[in-house]
């Protein structure tokens, strides 16, 4: 199975501040890779695909980029509906995998 | 407007099964499959299986795929999970999800998730 190591776990900003999220998988998944967004009792939703690909309707604050295996999801200026937990998930291959997650809090 | 609307929460016994609808709405079934994600409670997202909407082929995680069973019918637009054999760690919400199988539109609209809670 392909191994998706998400970083940080947890992570305290402040509102306006830039904040990065990273991923990276244990091996090559092309551009199959796609950042979610879940805030507390909803399903999660869709931000980024194919990498760094801005979902319709989703702020351009938001932004997806990869570097081989390491894929980077940036908030540039985080806003108050911001504050959620983030989560990388490859389709390359079979089993689908997600990163174990980033939860975002005020500072 | 796409939509997936799941069923209602479900208790269950250790030991027993538990079946868990998904219907879906505003664009053609039979172009998508559908994955199912499962998350316990305070965890991440676990992905646990996908089936096809159109010829059956199916793909199930290995955590699950003793115990798990995915259909369709194309007659009523309506995907199916089934867990048999209930643990008490299958506790979890449970989220229907598009999924084309290929391409990028993957995990891209998701239900409201179907709570199911393993009790004795």
């Amino acid at each position: 199975d392909i191994q998706m190591t998400q970083s940080p776990s947890f992570l305290s900003a402040s509102v306006g501040d830039r904040v990065t999220i990273t991923c990276r998988a244990s091996q090559d998944i092309r551009n199959d890779l796609g950042w979610y967004q879940q805030k507390p009792g909803k399903a999660p939703k869709r931000l980024i695909y194919a990498a760094s690909s801005l979902e319709s309707g989703v702020p351009s604050r938001f932004s997806g980029s990869r570097s081989g295996t390491e894929f980077t999801l940036t908030i540039s200026s985080l806003q108050p509906e911001d504050f959620a937990t983030y989560y990388c998930l490859q389709h390359w291959l079979y089993p689908r995998t997600f990163g174990q997650g980033t939860k975002v809090e005020i500072k | 407007q796409i939509q997936l609307v799941q069923s209602g929460g479900e208790v269950g016994k250790p030991g027993a099964s538990v079946k868990i609808s998904c219907k879906a709405s505003g664009y053609t079934f039979t172009t998508y499959g559908m994955s199912w994600v499962r998350q316990a409670p305070g965890q991440g997202l676990e992905w646990m299986g996908w089936i096809s909407g159109y010829n059956d082929k199916k793909n199930y995680a290995e955590r699950v795929q003793d115990r798990l069973t995915l259909t369709t019918d194309t007659t009523t637009n309506t995907a199916y999970m089934e867990l048999r054999s209930l643990r008490f760690d299958d506790t979890a919400v449970y989220y229907c999800a598009r999924d084309r199988g290929g391409g990028y539109d993957i995990l891209d609209y998701w239900g409201q998730g179907t709570l199911v809670t393993v009790s004795s």
